[in-house]
């Protein structure tokens, strides 16, 4: 059963622009959402975090956007760089569980 | 480099062979994950301990597998009688006492059975 969808598959931006990914999830006890950015041959790296409370944190370029009605949060990464290319997973866990369901990820490509 | 080692980076064996694969956490971590990861996939959550207790295990840990933190630090993850289905990365990650998430990951062990 997968909990947490992800969408889209890939995106390509270019350098400068604003990358968007979107998750949404069905599990109602689901109270902590990372986002991860992953590269190859490497494991994810955890790079930032959102509880329910909020329905926005900013770190640098990058924002969550969360909407508890709707159940889907989503990842701005602003200005968006070469170096930012890389897959990224977002998760949710709920409270009690140390468990994370990851979404199924989306490869993003900024180009120069 | 006090991140989360995993040995060894990348596995080949033979179907019906026996694997074994270790994770040093971060020393100050109490807990620790297992995860396994097929391409173009998320993460799947297999085990997790907090210290030597191993707390939640997912029902995707067949009996084949066993993971083992005897004495709270290092960890391992044994598969027995490996499946051509077992060829994965497997992640291990710590994390510290108190809240959710803040997990840091190592860098996997790339298992191919063959």
């Amino acid at each position: 059963q997968q909990q947490v969808k992800q969408s889209p598959q890939s995106l390509i931006v270019q350098k400068g622009g604003i990358s968007i990914i979107n998750c949404a999830y069905e599990n109602t006890a689901f109270d902590y959402f990372p986002w991860y950015q992953q590269f190859p041959g490497k494991g994810p790296a955890l790079l930032i975090a959102i509880r329910p409370d909020v329905s926005e944190k900013k770190e640098g370029r990058f924002t969550i956007s969360f909407n508890k009605s709707a159940k889907q949060f989503s990842l701005h990464i602003m200005d968006s760089q070469p170096g930012d290319s890389a897959t990224y997973f977002c998760a949710a866990s709920s409270a009690g569980r140390r468990a994370l369901t990851f979404g199924s990820g989306t490869r993003l490509q900024v180009q120069p | 480099d006090t991140g989360v080692s995993q040995d060894p980076r990348h596995k080949i064996t033979k179907r019906g062979q026996n694997v074994t694969f270790r994770c040093d956490p971060i020393s100050e971590h109490n807990r620790l994950y297992w995860y396994r990861q097929t391409l173009g996939q998320g993460p799947e959550f297999l085990t997790y301990f907090q210290n030597e207790a191993q707390l939640e295990k997912s029902r995707l840990l067949s009996d084949r597998f066993s993971a083992e933190r005897p004495k709270g630090s290092f960890s391992t993850l044994e598969i027995q009688r490996t499946e051509q289905g077992d060829s994965a990365m497997y992640l291990c990650a710590s994390s510290p006492t108190g809240g959710q998430g803040g997990y840091t990951f190592g860098s996997g062990t790339r298992l191919t059975v063959v």
